[in-house]
């Protein structure tokens, strides 16, 4: 069965460093985002992604965020300048055209910034 | 916000038991979706429910939704050990299919 996949499932950094996670959606889905949990915390919107652009983000998302599908299988989250208050599980998801609205998620990337 | 709460936070039962989450929400919704989440691992799609639907069955899971009271339950029958997870509600604004999740049950099903 079609799953979304995520690397890496682990991330440390230094606060104010780069970081980039990845997301393999599922093959032919068209609609694409990504969520963070902060531990012990509910799980929170932070994008959707469809037609190569940005649908929808919250106030989370801010300019330190971006997101780009670099070629027809990859969706990436970058966060330009990390803060202590990033460290969460990101969980990137896909739905596919069809369906009603259900959204496949990947396994997640714990980023922990030090 | 329209952040579903759900409740109880944490409920343990014996195997073979059924057991009952409960789900609020604030505003307008399209559908609402229930995701279990083992711990540490990502979320698994369970079930959803359109607007216009006041029950939905799948398997040993039974979800209802009221939307004059903005709140839905999840039932799930003669419980596994296997069940023993985290469940949130999620609920789709009406167009944006953008998820907003609840606070999370978390179940303990005891062997």
């Amino acid at each position: 069965e079609p799953e979304v996949t995520q690397t890496p499932s682990h991330q440390v950094t230094q606060m104010g460093q780069e970081v980039i996670l990845r997301c393999v959606p599922i093959s032919n889905h068209l609609y694409f985002y990504w969520y963070r949990q902060i531990l012990g915390q509910k799980v929170e919107f932070l994008v959707s992604f469809y037609n190569n652009e940005i649908s929808e983000k919250s106030e989370i998302f801010d300019d330190q965020f971006s997101v780009e599908r670099p070629d027809g299988s990859n969706f990436t989250l970058k966060i330009r300048s990390t803060k202590l208050e990033d460290s969460a599980m990101y969980f990137c998801a896909s739905r596919g055209a069809q369906g009603k609205g259900e959204q496949y998620f990947g396994p997640g990337t714990r980023l922990t910034v030090t | 916000s329209q952040q579903g709460e759900e409740d109880p936070q944490a409920l343990s039962i014996q195997e073979g038991e059924n057991a009952t989450m409960n789900c609020s929400y604030k505003t307008s919704i399209n559908n609402l979706q229930w995701y279990r989440q083992n711990s540490g691992r990502g979320l698994v799609h369970l079930i959803l429910i359109r607007s216009n639907e006041r029950e939905k069955h799948s398997g040993r899971l039974r979800v209802t939704l009221d939307t004059s009271k903005k709140s839905s339950s999840l039932l799930i029958t003669a419980s596994r050990a296997a069940d023993t997870a985290s469940y949130f509600c999620a609920t789709d604004k009406t167009g944006a299919n953008n998820l907003f999740f609840g606070t999370g049950t978390r179940l303990t099903v005891i062997p």
